[in-house]
């Protein structure tokens, strides 16, 4: 069965930190991907990234950068000097391909000025 | 920069009432999806729609639900008599399938309330 686990239910920091957004994932597929989605307070789901199974490599885009772990089946989002903006619940969610996605619970991140 | 449009943004019912919600998926995406989010939990698979058909649906999309393609935009999900626990937002969801690759893009929801 796949599973996605957020352990953080939610996180508070203040403007400037850096937070990291943990997502530990559960799965017998050796080709899977796994994604970030933002929810902001208006509600809509935002993608971010995707990652294959095949494809450990770490990104970072701007201020965001994920680290894919297959050893530990982690696929971790850290934000670096966070802003009000950022504010949101991030969910970590995983698929075989052309299916379904499983989404973890999500983490509320709540950035204070 | 294309994106997926739902329709209504909002709706209330009464329970036992029939709606439809209304998507227009990517034009060029091929295959679709509904999910739903009750109030403060996590977003839900309901159905997947490939080649007009479905192509895999949760325990949740019992024979209250249904979806359909009535024509080359639309893509429609049916709740024909709503219960108070049906209260929740849904999204649609679309996506191009690339030799694999998969990234589904949202719509921005439609909030149902059943009272």
């Amino acid at each position: 069965a796949q599973k996605v686990t957020q352990a953080q239910t939610e996180i508070s920091v203040v403007e400037k930190e850096d937070v990291t957004l943990d997502c530990v994932y559960e799965t017998r597929d050796t080709t899977y991907y796994l994604f970030w989605y933002k929810q902001p307070p208006s509600g809509e789901l935002v993608f971010l990234i995707r990652r294959n199974s095949f494809d450990e490599q770490n990104e970072i885009s701007g201020r965001y950068s994920w680290n894919f772990q297959k050893s530990t089946s982690s696929f971790n989002f850290t934000i670096t000097a966070s802003q009000v903006v950022d504010s949101a619940v991030y969910f970590c969610a995983l698929s075989r391909g052309t299916d379904k996605l499983i989404f973890g619970t999500g983490t509320r991140l709540q950035v204070f000025p | 920069e294309p994106e997926v449009t739902q329709t209504p943004s909002h709706q209330v019912t009464q329970m036992g009432q029939e709606v439809i919600l209304r998507c227009v998926p990517i034009s060029n995406h091929l295959y679709f999806y509904w999910y739903r989010q009750i109030l403060g939990q996590k977003v839900e698979f309901l159905v997947s729609f490939y080649n007009n058909e479905i192509s895999e649906k949760s325990e949740i999309f019992d024979d209250q639900f249904s979806v359909e393609r009535p024509d080359g935009s639309n893509f429609t999900l049916k709740i024909r008599s709503t219960k108070l626990e049906d209260s929740a937002m849904y999204f649609c969801a679309s996506s191009e399938y690339i030799g694999g690759w998969e990234t589904q893009y949202f719509g921005p929801g439609t909030r149902l309330l059943v009272l």
